[in-house]
C-alpha cells in the first residue's frame, strides 16, 4: 500500500519568512495530493490540492509543487503570519483506492511574531 | 450545509465501559471515513464506508472497535470494552466521488476526545 513520509515534523519561522514542508510517497498509482491544516481543537481542513496532470498549482500565499518522476511534492507558504501556525498534513491518493487517503506524519508549523 | 457532524465532542470514560461515537456526514456524499488521532500515531484510518457498505477495515486495532453505517446520514464507531490506549481524538470525515477519475476531497468532522481512565 502507500506510504507518506513528511519533514520536517516541526518548523519555526519569523512572520513574513518563507515556510517549506516536503512530502515523499511510495505508490506511483497516487494522483491526488491535497494538504491540509489542522488548528488546535479542529478538524483537518483542506488548504490546497494538485493533481498528477500538474506540476505547480498557486493559491495567494501558499503553493505546491509535485514532481512525479521523484515521487514527492511539497508546499510553500510565503509571507507567513501568526495565524499559518497549525500542524500541517500532506496525503496522497489513488482513484484505484477508492477515496482513501494516505496521510503523512504531520508538521507543527510555528510562526514567531 | 452544516459540515460533518460528530458527537460527542468529549468523553470520558471508565476502563472497561462501553463507548459510541456518532458521526452524520455532509448529505449527498457517498464515502464515509473513521480516523483515530494520537500524537504517537498520528492519524490513522480506522474503516470507511461507500454507500454505506464496509470497504475496508483493516485499520480497525482489535475486535474491540466495530462501525456501522446503517444509512447515507448515519455512523457510529463502538469501542467494547474500552482501555486507557484508546485515548484518542477520533474524527469523521466524508467525500463525494464525483465519478471523475481524481476527486477525493474528503471533509473532516470536529472530532470526538476520548479519555479513558
Amino acid at each position: 500500500g502507500e506510504n507518506v513520509e513528511q519533514h520536517p515534523s516541526t518548523l519555526s519561522v519569523q512572520e513574513g519568512d518563507s515556510a517549506v514542508i516536503k512530502c515523499t510517497y511510495s505508490d506511483s498509482a497516487s494522483n491526488y495530493f491535497p494538504w491540509y491544516k489542522q488548528e488546535l481543537g479542529k478538524g483537518p481542513q483542506l488548504i490546497i490540492d494538485i493533481r498528477s496532470n500538474v506540476g505547480e498549482k498557486k493559491d495567494q500565499r501558499i503553493a505546491v509543487t509535485l514532481n512525479k518522476t521523484a515521487k514527492h511534492f511539497s508546499l510553500h507558504i510565503t509571507e507567513t503570519q501568526p495565524e499559518d501556525s497549525a500542524v500541517y498534513f500532506c496525503a496522497a491518493s489513488s482513484y484505484n483506492a477508492g477515496n482513501m487517503l494516505t496521510f503523512g506524519g504531520g508538521t507543527r508549523l510555528m510562526v514567531k511574531p | 450545509d452544516a459540515g460533518v457532524i460528530q458527537s460527542p465532542r468529549h468523553e470520558v470514560t471508565e476502563m472497561g465501559q462501553e463507548v459510541t461515537l456518532r458521526c452524520k456526514p455532509i448529505s449527498g456524499h457517498d464515502y464515509l471515513f473513521w480516523y483515530r488521532q494520537t500524537m504517537m500515531r498520528g492519524l490513522e484510518l480506522l474503516i470507511y464506508f461507500n454507500n454505506n457498505v464496509p470497504i475496508d477495515d483493516s485499520g480497525m486495532p482489535e475486535d474491540r472497535f466495530s462501525a456501522k453505517m446503517p444509512n447515507a446520514s448515519f455512523s457510529t464507531l463502538k469501542i467494547q470494552p474500552s482501555e486507557p490506549r484508546d485515548s484518542a481524538v477520533y474524527f469523521c470525515a466524508s467525500s463525494l466521488n464525483t465519478g471523475t477519475s481524481e476527486d477525493n476531497e474528503q471533509f473532516f468532522g470536529p472530532g470526538t476526545r476520548l479519555t479513558v481512565l
